[in-house]
């Protein structure tokens, strides 16, 4: 079956700008989930979904830094007045639910931001 | 102290020998605990994943897990030139996981 799918791809932006990513979790995944990946940084959690409710947004770096779920399926991150330390690649992972310490997250290609 | 900790290598091992990749983790209430794969600009794939004390074998992987000591790690048998990646180690902490920064392995023919 399908995949987390994510979009774009890539994308290159100007310092100041707004940009969206946009996550597709794997069809019946009720949780989804937000990391980042830069380099000396490692992959960092940001924010995670339990249906459409975001029971955990610690990892948010600012308040720039903003997600929502609708439907219970496609999230977006969206990130406000980009800084070039923003830049980074951003992955979306899901999984089935949050009832079992056994769940497995599953992982999109993820989106690779550049601030410019 | 990073929540979990790994060896960032390289990691260098011969075509057919046994690399074994570690791990430690700080919160001693943690239940769960995962390896992903990932190859350079690819995302990471989960290989497998262990939560009780003692071993547990797939295929050529075996994870080991010891809470006592609060270790983790992943043995590679008849290492492969396809299995030169990064090995990421994940602990889940409530709903997320938490990574160390992943341990490079370079597996040479």
């Amino acid at each position: 079956g399908a995949g987390v799918s994510q979009s774009p791809s890539n994308k290159v932006t100007e310092k100041g700008k707004d940009v969206e990513l946009r996550c597709d979790p794997i069809s019946g995944h009720t949780a989804l989930y937000w990391y980042r990946q830069s380099l000396g940084q490692g992959l960092e959690f940001l924010i995670y979904f339990q249906g459409n409710s975001a029971p955990d947004k610690s990892g948010l770096p600012s308040d720039r830094f903003s997600a929502e779920r609708t439907g219970g399926s496609v999230s977006t991150l969206t990130i406000q007045r980009t800084q070039q330390e923003d830049s980074a690649v951003y992955l979306c992972a899901s999984s089935l639910g949050l009832q079992s310490y056994q769940e497995t997250q599953y992982f999109g290609p993820g989106t690779r931001l550049l601030v410019l | 102290q990073k929540e979990v900790e790994q060896n960032s290598g390289p990691l260098s091992v011969p075509e057919g020998a046994i690399a074994s990749l570690n791990c430690t983790y700080s919160d001693r209430g943690s239940q769960s605990f995962f390896w992903y794969r990932q190859y350079s600009g690819k995302s990471p794939e989960l290989i497998m994943f262990i939560y009780s004390n003692g071993d547990k074998e797939d295929g050529r992987f075996t994870a080991q897990l010891n809470k006592a000591s609060q270790y983790v790690s992943l043995l590679i048998r008849d290492s492969q030139p396809s299995d030169s990646a990064t090995y990421l180690c994940a602990v889940r902490r409530g709903g997320k996981l938490i990574f160390g920064q992943g341990t490079e392995l370079s597996v040479k023919p």
